[in-house]
């Protein structure tokens, strides 16, 4: 069975600009969740997707939006990039229960420096 | 409020010797706990999850960790480090809401 894969696996932009991240779940996933690693704050929850509904959300501002298809694939967007937004954007899949004990599968990650 | 600790953000070890990696949690529901490795440049993967099922929990590639809710701890265990052992290790706690609430991370260091 086929990880969960994100494209593109690097990626520079500068300040003010916008970007779209994708992912596609494991087959049969159906919840997709993203979080940012960065040095200064590690790891940290930006929102999951389950149905195409978001369902939950983390501390972030509004620029950092989301989406999920029909398919599941998901799709993450950062609109007026800021340079503290450089880090590595991680997705991770599950079948979507949502009980606690639930696994969730990640990608490889993109990385993302803004410049 | 849900939070987990790593203690020790380098830790270094021979190889062969034993690994330790320590993380205690704070959470005011029977927590769900993960430890998740991560090697340069790649995502994370999944070692091993506690889910109340069983105290001591064996994971891949030889470790293990022992739920201690006596101590709120959830440490990292492994007999004999290897090479390939060296990488960053995470804690971590979930909510219901597939949300991961990840510690600082360990960077563990094997040395020949």
């Amino acid at each position: 069975k086929a990880g969960v894969t994100q494209t593109p696996r690097y990626l520079i932009k500068t300040r003010g600009q916008q970007v779209t991240l994708s992912c596609s779940p494991i087959s049969g996933h159906r919840s997709v969740s993203w979080y940012q690693q960065t040095p200064g704050q590690g790891l940290q929850f930006l929102f999951e997707y389950f149905s195409e509904t978001q369902r939950n959300k983390g501390n972030f501002p509004g620029r950092f939006s989301g989406r999920q298809f029909s398919n599941s694939r998901s799709e993450m967007n950062v609109s007026t990039l800021e340079l503290g937004d450089s880090a590595l954007y991680l997705c991770a899949s599950s079948r979507g229960t949502a009980g606690g004990d639930e696994t969730q599968y990640f990608g490889p990650g993109t990385r993302l420096l803004v410049l | 409020a849900q939070s987990v600790t790593q203690l020790g953000n380098h830790v270094s070890v021979s190889e062969g010797a034993l690994v330790l990696l320590r993380c205690n949690y704070s959470s005011s529901v029977p927590p769900y706990l993960f430890w998740y490795v991560q090697y340069p440049n790649q995502g994370l993967q999944l070692l091993l999850k506690y889910t109340s099922a069983a105290t001591l929990v064996k994971g891949i590639n030889g470790f293990e960790a022992e739920f201690k809710k006596s101590e709120t701890s959830f440490h990292l265990t492994k007999p004999s480090a290897h090479m390939s052992d060296a990488a960053e290790y995470f804690c971590a706690d979930q909510t219901g809401a597939n949300n991961l609430f990840f510690g600082t991370g360990t960077r563990l260091t094997v040395i020949p």
